[in-house]
């Protein structure tokens, strides 16, 4: 069964930075990508970034409201996937979710998602 | 970027009834659509992925089409587990956009 789990949320104040992981079971972790959601509370879904496997030189892609502020990595070694926060905003406070990147670019399975909540 | 145009927002339906949502992409995705169910407090599920191909486990009465840049998403016979929001993505080109969802609502 594929597992994954986020964690690192928590209560941080603007322009700090913040790490989230999601640690995935149940899959070859290092045969797939892996992508990065949030959803903000009360609102819709928002992709992130994401991964690519190291057999697609594990090259990322991000959205444009998180590029050069968001870095995401991965450890196959420990089947970890980071996603390091950096001049965090008041408007990325949300839930973040990782998911398994498939076939079409979707998210197979997700984690159960950690809150990050960014406020002075 | 790719818009994601999902109509309604939100919909009331009856146990049994039959639903269809579309979302409307604004450029050509081929059939790189996929269909996710949200429930209150929990992480999204996928339901359908390349348009209309049914992730495993997900039971029949769910089902997706493609036409063009418009995707229909449709519930044959409500089930009480049915009541949440659904949101399309598009896997075509990052970044990777959502609809805005559609609330279906118990009537």
């Amino acid at each position: 069964e594929v597992q994954l789990v986020e964690s690192g949320g928590g209560l941080v104040q603007p322009g700090r930075s913040l790490r989230l992981s999601c640690t995935a079971s149940g899959f070859t972790f290092g045969d797939y990508g892996m992508t990065w959601f949030r959803q903000a509370p009360g609102k819709g879904l928002e992709w992130v970034g994401f991964i690519r496997s190291k057999a697609y030189g594990a090259t990322t892609e991000y959205a444009a409201s998180v590029k050069g502020r968001f870095t995401i990595s991965r450890d196959d070694s420990k089947s970890v996937v980071y996603l390091q926060m950096y001049s965090l905003k008041v408007e990325d406070t949300a839930v973040y979710y990782c998911g398994n990147n498939y076939g079409y670019n979707r998210a197979d399975s997700w984690g159960q998602g950690t809150l990050v909540t960014v406020s002075s | 970027d790719i818009q994601m145009t999902q109509s309604p927002s939100s919909l009331s339906a009856s146990v049994g009834d039959r639903v269809t949502f579309t979302c409307r992409a604004s450029q050509s995705i081929t059939n790189y659509l996929n269909w996710y169910q949200q429930k209150p407090g929990k992480a999204p599920k996928l339901l359908i992925y390349a348009a209309s191909s049914l992730r495993s486990g997900v039971p029949s009465r769910f089902s997706g089409s493609a036409s063009g840049t418009d995707f229909t998403f449709t519930i044959t016979s409500l089930q009480p587990e049915d009541f949440a929001t659904y949101y399309c993505q598009q896997g075509y080109s990052t970044p990777y956009t959502f609809g805005q969802g559609t609330k279906l609502e118990i009537k």
